[in-house]
């Protein structure tokens, strides 16, 4: 069955180390999407992507990045990851258009110490 | 710049009764979708119902509905026949030219 997957499910790092989640779906959907979750905010957009080699910017995008090298993948990376992005992290994903059901991974919790 | 409030941090609701839960939105946009999504424990996010904004005609899933009322923004969620399964965060999101702006949740908890 098709699906989307993130790895890990739970990171543990240090302040100033680089993160990278990954994101992988195999329904071959043109769009995919990173939110983080936080307690009393709920999910906020982070980075997305409408294809291969886009990539735009979301509402929390600071601190975060993403690249599009194929369709199935959309990692993100913490370049020099910081307390306030412990957080929960959710993936998802959809064929084209905004009438398509959006697809969410399980999650994965970091920790940032 | 869009928003989505839910301005019930959290609801009960009895066994097999039915609750209404709150959503009003701002967006300048006029052709945008409307979401409600169920979080459960386990955290999955799952999809409850989606509106059209172009629609005058309520959605409706199973024992899920809406109430979008286009001029005054609002868009509730009914739950009728409440189940223990119902218990959950729910999430209500809107998206026009922009992806999905969700509000803060609001945690249900079903009593038996």
């Amino acid at each position: 069955d098709a699906e989307i997957t993130q790895s890990p499910r739970h990171k543990i790092t240090e302040t100033g180390r680089q993160v990278t989640l990954a994101c992988h779906q195999t329904w071959n959907h043109n769009n995919m999407f990173w939110y983080r979750q936080d307690l009393g905010h709920g999910l906020r957009l982070i980075h997305y992507s409408y294809g291969v080699q886009d990539t735009n910017k979301g509402e929390v995008s600071d601190g975060y990045s993403v690249s599009r090298s194929n369709t199935e993948d959309l990692p993100l990376t913490l370049e020099s990851a910081a307390s306030s992005q412990t957080s929960v992290y959710f993936c998802a994903s959809r064929e084209t258009e905004t009438t398509d059901t959006q697809y969410f991974g399980p999650g994965t919790r970091l920790t940032v110490l | 710049a869009q928003t989505v409030t839910q301005s019930q941090p959290e609801m009960s609701v009895q066994e097999a009764e039915t609750v209404t839960l709150s959503c009003t939105y701002d967006t300048s946009e006029s052709d945008y979708y409307l979401f409600w999504y169920k979080q459960p424990p386990s955290r999955q996010m799952i999809l409850v119902i989606r509106q059209e904004a172009y629609k005058q005609q309520n959605a409706t899933e199973n024992r899920f509905s809406v109430n979008f009322q286009k001029a005054a923004k609002s868009f509730s969620l009914k739950i009728s026949d409440s189940q223990l399964g119902d218990a959950a965060m729910y999430f209500c999101a809107l998206e026009g030219n922009t992806p999905l702006v969700f509000g803060k949740g609001t945690r249900l908890s079903v009593i038996a």
